[in-house]
């Protein structure tokens, strides 16, 4: 049972290009987010996609998106990267049809550097 | 959303159980606590989950106590595989994480 993977796992870009990260579900799984993870810190949520639309965005600019497709595998797109942007990207999956409040599964992530 | 509080390091001997607390006494009655650890330059890994009732799973134990404020993660018996940072949360669809606790295992 394939768990969530994510590519590339390292990446590196420089300041103002344009970047794409792509990340395949746990097998079953219908709901993907997205997490930035600072050097040093805790995850921090970006946004969730559901049913091909996103449904909940925490505090990113619209420099971040999103999409996912009819197979539940989902891309992050930032456009005008930062210095700031480097970061490990991580990538979760769940299933949303459940009473169960069952749990995301994480992927290792992209490591992504800006120069 | 809730918030949670927990120590921010731990140590614990190998072999011995490790219990790790974690505070939310903000938390409704329809969330769950989740408990996720991560390993250094993994992602995080789901360890268990619970609403009220006590929960065992083949990796640790989640002891919610009865006015649901707070918790204690149980890992019986700890191997330096279990050094990581734990984290507590109480929201299923958007992760809130906080610190965590820096558990180490030592021999």
């Amino acid at each position: 049972d394939a768990g969530v993977t994510q590519s590339p796992t390292h990446l590196i870009k420089t300041r103002g290009q344009q970047v794409t990260l792509r990340c395949s579900p746990k097998s079953g799984h219908d709901t993907v987010s997205w997490y930035q993870q600072a050097l040093g810190q805790g995850p921090q949520f970006i946004f969730q996609y559901y049913e091909e639309e996103e449904r909940q965005r925490g505090n990113f600019p619209d420099r971040f998106s999103g999409h996912q497709f009819p197979n539940y595998s989902s891309e992050l797109n930032v456009n005008a990267l930062l210095l700031g942007d480097s970061a490990l990207y991580l990538c979760a999956s769940s299933l949303k049809r459940s009473r169960l409040n069952q749990p995301q599964h994480f992927g290792d992530g992209t490591r992504l550097s800006i120069l | 959303d809730a918030k949670t509080t927990q120590p921010t390091s731990m140590d614990c001997a190998e072999g011995r159980a490790a219990n790790l607390p974690c505070n939310h006494s903000t938390i409704s009655g329809n969330e769950y606590v989740y408990w996720y650890r991560q390993i250094h330059s993994q992602g995080p890994q789901y360890i268990i989950h619970g609403l009220k009732n006590n929960e065992t799973n083949e990796m640790a134990s989640l002891i919610i106590t009865e006015d649901r404020k707070s918790s204690t993660l149980i890992l019986p018996h700890a191997t330096l595989r279990d050094t990581a940072v734990y984290y507590c949360i109480v929201r299923a669809d958007k992760l809130i994480f906080g610190t965590g606790t820096r558990l180490q295992v030592f021999p």
